[in-house]
């Protein structure tokens, strides 16, 4: 079945710096490879997602890639605001969704 | 809107004891699901209803059952409670297709104690 790596498990940065969290699959039939992000007792929100059709896929500070043949995508996050502190869940959809173990992010002001 | 509604919220359980948590959604969803939170582990599907009618098992299914009473509601039971079923559970749902791109909408969530 289909197995998701996700690195690192902390990420520390300051306000305004860049963010990027890259995530691994195993599974080359996965096409479907969306982020969640989920602030202290909430619950998971998507917040973009790209399908194996396209490489990069942006919106507004954030950023997806896709390297199919490497089977990996990350997550990139640009001028940091304390707002962006939460944990980032990636996964990856052959026929079921799989989810990473979670990036604790940290935006210091 | 509602979106996905579970109850109860937080619940403590002995040992043995059997609960039954709720899940509907008022989004005209074909798909839900039941995942299981634990620290550093990510969020695990347990199981899932790709439609009204259709169910079936995820990652983690042992120790539970789910029925799909209708297209709204889809509960998780838990027979005899383990202490390793302490977790937060999450009740989600998405349009169609079960996993095919298809936005998944989470519940906010329930968290269960068994002790």
């Amino acid at each position: 079945g289909e197995n998701v790596e996700q690195h690192p498990s902390t990420l520390s940065v300051q306000e305004g710096d860049s963010a990027v969290i890259k995530c691994t699959y195993s599974d080359s039939a996965s096409n479907y490879f969306p982020w969640y992000k989920q602030e202290l007792g909430k619950r998971p929100q998507l917040i973009i997602d790209i399908r194996s059709n396209v490489g990069e896929k942006k919106d507004q500070r954030i950023a997806v890639t896709l390297n199919k043949t490497a089977k990996h995508f990350s997550l990139h996050i640009t001028e940091t605001q304390p707002e962006d502190s939460a944990v980032y869940f990636c996964a990856a959809s052959p026929t079921k969704l799989i989810f990473g173990t979670g990036t604790r992010l940290q935006v210091f002001p | 809107n509602a979106g996905v509604t579970q109850t109860p919220k937080f619940q403590v359980l002995k040992t043995g004891q059997s609960m039954t948590l709720q899940c509907a959604q008022d989004m005209n969803h074909n798909s839900m699901y039941w995942y299981r939170q634990d620290p550093g582990m990510g969020l695990r599907l347990i199981y899932y209803s790709a439609s009204e009618g259709t169910t079936d098992k995820g990652e983690v299914p042992n120790g539970y059952n789910v029925s799909r009473l209708n297209k709204r509601e889809f509960s998780l039971r838990l027979e005899s409670a383990a202490p390793s079923q302490t977790s937060v559970y999450f009740c989600a749902s998405s349009e169609s297709g079960g996993f095919s791109g298809n936005t998944i909408y989470f519940g906010e969530g329930s968290w269960l104690t068994v002790v």
